[in-house]
């Protein structure tokens, strides 16, 4: 079946450094690749996505490109911010026989600190 | 427009007692996921329905969980007797899909529950 790995956590950085946050993904086919991201306290929310090899994902700064020779889906940003802590999951998700199945990953969890 | 929501967004109570928790989603949107989170287990996906229809509830922990989507706009997750293990937060997400694009989940703030 399809599966996602994540780095483990808690990934602890100082504000204005470089974020990589590993992603590689099991899956048949071409299944769309997903970021999320869960502020404390509260639900997951979308922060980029890509459908199909070699899109890149972009939003707040956050870019992920879907490499389809590795399955890998890596989440970066070039500097982070003290209000970019949180827990980010890696997710893919695949349409078959009339069934959206989406699989996450564990999450990581991010710490900025001033 | 309203996202997902949630109730309650907390809820305690006794082991052995029911629990109710309730969601309605985004309007439009035909596909209604539940999942659960715990420290342990992480995201662990319950029940999935599209159009009102359960399409997998291989999540589903055991029967003492049922879930309900009596109409587009409404859904229930059950728990009878609720148990200490059952203590987690439980999201409600829903998204819009069509033929076979997939497309973005949309999660609820989450209903709190903690079973003593």
């Amino acid at each position: 079946g399809n599966s996602v790995t994540q780095m483990e956590g808690p990934v602890t950085l100082s504000e204005e450094a470089f974020l990589t946050i590993n992603c590689t993904y099991t899956a048949t086919g071409y299944p769309s690749l997903f970021w999320y991201v869960q502020y404390p306290g509260e639900g997951l929310q979308l922060l980029l996505k890509a459908t199909k090899a070699d899109d890149k994902g972009s939003n707040k700064g956050f870019e992920a490109t879907y490499r389809k020779e590795t399955t890998s889906f890596h989440l970066e940003k070039g500097s982070v911010q003290v209000s970019d802590s949180a827990v980010y999951f890696c997710a893919l998700s695949q349409g078959s026989g009339g069934y959206q199945k989406v699989t996450f990953g564990t999450g990581t969890k991010l710490q900025v600190i001033p | 427009d309203a996202g997902v929501i949630q109730s309650p967004r907390h809820e305690v109570t006794e082991m052995g007692q029911e629990v109710t928790l309730r969601c309605k989603p985004i309007s439009g949107h035909n596909s209604l996921f539940w999942y659960r989170q715990t420290m342990m287990r992480g995201l662990e996906l319950l029940i999935y329905f599209n159009n009102n229809v359960p399409i997998d509830d291989s999540g589903m922990p055991e029967d003492r969980f049922s879930a309900k989507m009596p109409n587009a706009s409404f859904s229930t997750l059950k728990i009878q007797p609720s148990e200490p293990r059952d203590s987690a937060v439980y999201f409600c997400a829903s998204s819009s899909r069509q033929r076979e694009v997939v497309d973005t989940q949309y999660f609820g703030p989450g209903t709190r529950l903690t079973v003593l």
